[in-house]
């Protein structure tokens, strides 16, 4: 079956430490992956959106992977804040999907102590 | 990029009643979807609202129950008709600019039904 996971499990960090999500798919075969903010009782923020032919973005403290052999993509977030602290949604666009429907994990849950 | 607004931002509803959200684009966008996020979950797609035709529905999501509008291409509404406690969900408009695949979301609409 076709699934796209996150971390469950929120993830703690102390302040200046680097955050890494990550996020696996299994039976897509994705166009590409976004990556979202979301705050408690609001809509997701775009992030960054990575291609399958892409290694790597980044975008100040952001930086993304996608590895289509491993099915993953990594979010990483260095020199990490407080105002970080969010919960991060990845999503994709299947291939075969044609009208731009997007997938979304269920969040990982992102905690930076100062 | 695209900014999104919608109304109302949040509403407690009696049973049975309906609620309409619209949702408000400053740009020109090619394809417009409604997003359910119920408590403590991931985003789930409810449809793709089509400029001058009927939306297309997702698997468990039916036009009678929630009734899609898009009469151009900046504005749409989605209808929760005879609701339940079921449907208590934060509701989200998201929007896909043109020449591009980045999707960006509103702030969403919380709805409470007693």
């Amino acid at each position: 079956s076709q699934k796209i996971e996150q971390n469950s499990e929120a993830l703690n960090i102390q302040e200046g430490k680097t955050a890494t999500l990550t996020c696996n798919y299994t039976n897509y075969s994705p166009a590409y992956l976004q990556w979202y903010r979301q705050d408690p009782g609001r809509g997701p923020v775009f992030l960054l959106l990575i291609r399958e032919n892409e290694k790597e973005k980044r975008k100040e403290r952001l930086k993304v992977t996608f590895d289509t052999t491993l099915k993953q993509s990594l979010f990483h977030i260095t020199a990490s804040q407080p105002a970080d602290s969010a919960t991060y949604l990845c999503a994709l666009d299947p291939l075969e999907n044609q009208g731009g429907k997007l997938i979304f994990g269920q969040g990982t849950e992102l905690s930076v102590k100062p | 990029s695209a900014v999104i607004s919608q109304k109302p931002s949040r509403d407690i509803c009696q049973r049975g009643t309906s609620l309409t959200i619209q949702c408000q684009v400053d740009s020109q966008v090619t394809m417009m979807f409604w997003y359910r996020q119920q408590p403590g979950q991931s985003l789930t797609l409810i449809a793709t609202a089509n400029q001058g035709s009927e939306a297309t529905y997702e698997s468990g999501f039916v036009i009678d129950k929630f009734p899609i509008s898009r009469p151009n291409l900046t504005f749409s509404t989605l209808t929760v008709s005879n609701m339940s406690p079921e449907d208590s969900s934060i509701y989200l408009c998201s929007a896909r600019v043109g020449g591009t695949d980045t999707q960006y979301f509103g702030p969403g609409t919380r709805l409470t039904v007693l």
